[in-house]
């Protein structure tokens, strides 16, 4: 069926640095942008990154801005997200999903828990 | 602060309606598609309305949307216990050059 696998969440302290993986089936994953969303422990939804289905667009948040990276390997049917120094704000569950910027987002992943403390 | 304005909370009884609204500006939701999410306990966001007012499948004609200027309403008749979660609204703001969404809204079925 259509899913999205997120991983590479875990505990990294302070400026520390994180890869996560999200991988696409059951669709043309080539076909979609990709985008990241991250959710606070007890807080709303904030976006973070998006990439275009060929790769050639991307945006980020403010807040990410120069820290992370996204990429992805449509051979591989997946998009990575390249977090460097990493702050204790950073830590969120972050989703990954199909779609994004005009279009809708409509299959999410179950998300994957990144923790940054020291 | 979030750029798309919702109410922080919104309760009703099992049977009845309630909406959720979502205000935003032009160069948001005045120009752009808005969507809706919802999002269960301890679940993934879920794609509920997009376009403004279009279902995916699988999700029931109790949930509907609406956009008026600048803002967008979801609805939600026939309120079930299942359907307590937190409601977001996205779009995308052409002037800021990001996606946003609003602060959430958390329904509460009494």
């Amino acid at each position: 069926q259509v899913q999205l696998v997120e991983s590479g969440g875990g505990l990294v302290k302070p400026g520390g640095s994180l890869r996560l993986s999200c991988g696409g089936s059951g669709f043309t994953f080539s076909d979609y942008y990709v985008t990241w969303v991250r959710q606070a422990p007890g807080k709303g939804l904030e976006w973070v990154s998006y990439i275009s289905s060929r790769g050639d667009t991307i945006f980020y948040a403010d807040t990410v801005k120069g820290r992370f990276s996204i990429s992805r390997d449509n051979a591989k049917n997946s998009v990575f997200l390249q977090m460097d120094g990493l702050r204790v704000e950073d830590t969120a569950t972050y989703y990954c999903a199909r779609g994004g910027w005009v279009y809708k987002m409509d299959v999410w992943g179950q998300g994957t828990t990144v923790t940054v403390s020291s | 602060q979030s750029v798309l304005t919702q109410p922080p909370s919104v309760s009703a009884a099992p049977g009845q309606t309630v909406t959720i609204s979502c205000s935003g500006s032009s160069s948001n939701i005045g120009n752009n598609f808005v969507y809706w999410y919802q999002q269960l306990p301890a679940a993934a966001p879920r794609l509920l309305i997009y376009d403004y007012s279009r279902r995916p499948s699988g999700i029931p004609d109790r949930f509907s949307g609406s956009k008026s200027g600048t803002s967008v309403t979801l609805a939600i008749t026939g309120l079930q216990t299942a359907d307590e979660a937190d409601y977001y609204c996205q779009t995308w703001d052409t002037s800021l050059n990001i996606v946003v969404f609003g602060g959430g809204t958390k329904l509460t079925v009494l």
